[in-house]
């Protein structure tokens, strides 16, 4: 059974400093993984969605790895900024259904 | 992107009504949904597959006779929560996997359910 972790659940940073948010997964046999952010009571918003065939991708200031070998995925946030505050969740896609983590709360201080 | 559409976005009821939570895909034939539940500051949990045309597909621990949940067409599903109760007071968030050959799931905008 597929468990996905995410640490710390929480994260407070000053702004302008670069943060990395990980993800573990127990299964390595999936398809996909996929950052997710999440602001207060709304929906979620993609972030960006690795192949389990690719090792990283890249929009903005926003960096995403995965080593399926290790089970793991990191988000990497440069230059962090005060609109970056939200939850990031990572999502694991299996073979029928996609596992959520339960969340990294971040915060940056301006 | 695919867009997924949620309606209604907020809903208040008294316990013991019945609150139907529409699911859309607005420009692609999605035959696979996905109902997913998420209580304030946790994670999202899977609640059920629904397939177009057949029955949907419960998790575990999940009361389908509580939760109804239609896959009428391609481009929309309904999840039902009958009898409704504080304790189903939720977020709920549906997805829709695109057409056969990609594996991307599109995440509808949520629905926040607040039975009194």
């Amino acid at each position: 059974k597929q468990e996905v972790t995410q640490i710390p659940a929480a994260l407070s940073v000053p702004e302008g400093e670069n943060l990395v948010l990980n993800c573990s997964f127990t299964d390595s046999a999936i398809y996909n993984l996929q950052w997710f952010r999440q602001d207060p009571g709304k929906g979620l918003t993609s972030l960006l969605l690795i192949q389990s065939s690719q090792r990283e991708q890249t929009s903005g200031r926003l960096n995403a790895s995965l080593d399926k070998s290790s089970g793991r995925s990191t988000l990497y946030i440069a230059a962090s900024q005060p609109g970056d505050s939200a939850t990031y969740l990572c999502a694991v896609r299996g073979a029928s259904k996609i596992i959520f983590g339960s969340g990294t709360r971040l915060s940056i201080r301006p | 992107g695919a867009v997924v559409s949620q309606h209604p976005s907020r809903v208040i009821c008294k316990s013991g009504t019945s609150v139907k939570i529409e699911c859309r895909s607005l420009d692609f034939q999605a035959t696979t949904m996905f109902w997913y539940r998420q209580f304030p500051k946790k994670s999202l949990m899977l609640m059920a597959t629904s397939n177009e045309g057949s029955k949907a597909t419960y998790e575990q621990g999940v009361e389908k006779d509580k939760f109804l949940i239609n896959h009428a067409s391609l481009t929309l599903s309904t999840l039902t929560v009958t009898s409704a109760h504080p304790e189903d007071s939720s977020f709920y968030i549906c997805s829709a996997r695109a057409p056969v050959g990609q594996e991307t799931q599109y995440f509808g905008p949520g629905t926040r359910l607040l039975v009194l």
